[in-house]
């Protein structure tokens, strides 16, 4: 079955402890991208990679890292988290042939919601 | 600002009538698309519509773009309970090749048996 998968869907933490976001997609799409869904807010995208080793930042970088050494993989770092990254995360993933996207729609995996205490 | 503005943010009706949302952005686009969320779950594409099209159909969801005066209209017909979901528009501004998806902060649909 064509999906993204997220891990963890769930997460409780405290300021200031290293945490990862595993993003996978097995549609074999260049595209992957994160966002960040707050009320009243909307989505709102974290970085975006278009294949491997490119990745760039989207509208709301600060305080997030993200790695793309796998077409498949492309996880959501926070080094020091803090509690206004308290949100319900979003990974994405859409087809591309090289730097040009295919269709542009995007497939979303289930949410992380993260709570930093 | 978000580029793109649903309204209303929350509509109300019951099963069988027709749900309107619109959508306002500021900027050229490539193509705008509408997504559904079902409470606290990931999005769902329902469809795309490009820049030089006017008017599309999917089923029971039509969708209009007006590039004129920068708007969307998503019509959902007959509508079910299992349409209560919040939809988003979202622009896609991708001009050189890579996509740039903008999305509004949503309209909240709540379809009444």
């Amino acid at each position: 079955e064509a999906q993204v998968t997220q891990n963890p869907r769930y997460l409780i933490t405290v300021t200031g402890k290293k945490l990862t976001v595993t993003c996978s997609q097995n549609m074999n799409h260049e595209y992957m991208s994160w966002y960040r869904q707050d009320p009243g807010l909307g989505l709102r995208q974290i970085y975006y990679s278009m294949n491997v080793e490119v990745t760039d930042k989207g509208d709301v970088p600060e305080g997030y890292k993200v790695s793309r050494k796998e077409k498949r993989n492309f996880p959501l770092i926070l080094e020091s988290p803090s509690p206004n990254q308290t949100s319900l995360y979003f990974c994405a993933s859409g087809a591309g042939r090289g730097s040009i996207p295919v269709n542009n729609e995007q497939f979303f995996g289930p949410g992380t919601r993260l709570t930093v205490l | 600002s978000q580029q793109g503005e649903e309204d209303p943010q929350a509509l109300s009706i019951q099963e069988g009538e027709n749900a309107t949302m619109n959508c306002s952005y500021k900027t050229s686009i490539n193509n705008l698309q509408w997504y559904r969320q079902n409470s606290g779950r990931g999005l769902v594409h329902l469809i795309l519509i490009r820049s030089n099209e006017r008017e599309k159909h999917s089923g029971r969801l039509r969708v209009t773009l007006d590039t004129s005066k920068k708007s969307s209209s998503l019509l959902i017909t007959a509508s079910r309970a299992a349409d209560t979901a919040s939809y988003f528009c979202a622009t896609d501004l991708s001009n050189t090749g890579f996509q740039k998806l903008v999305f509004g902060t949503g309209t909240r649909l709540l379809v009444s048996p």
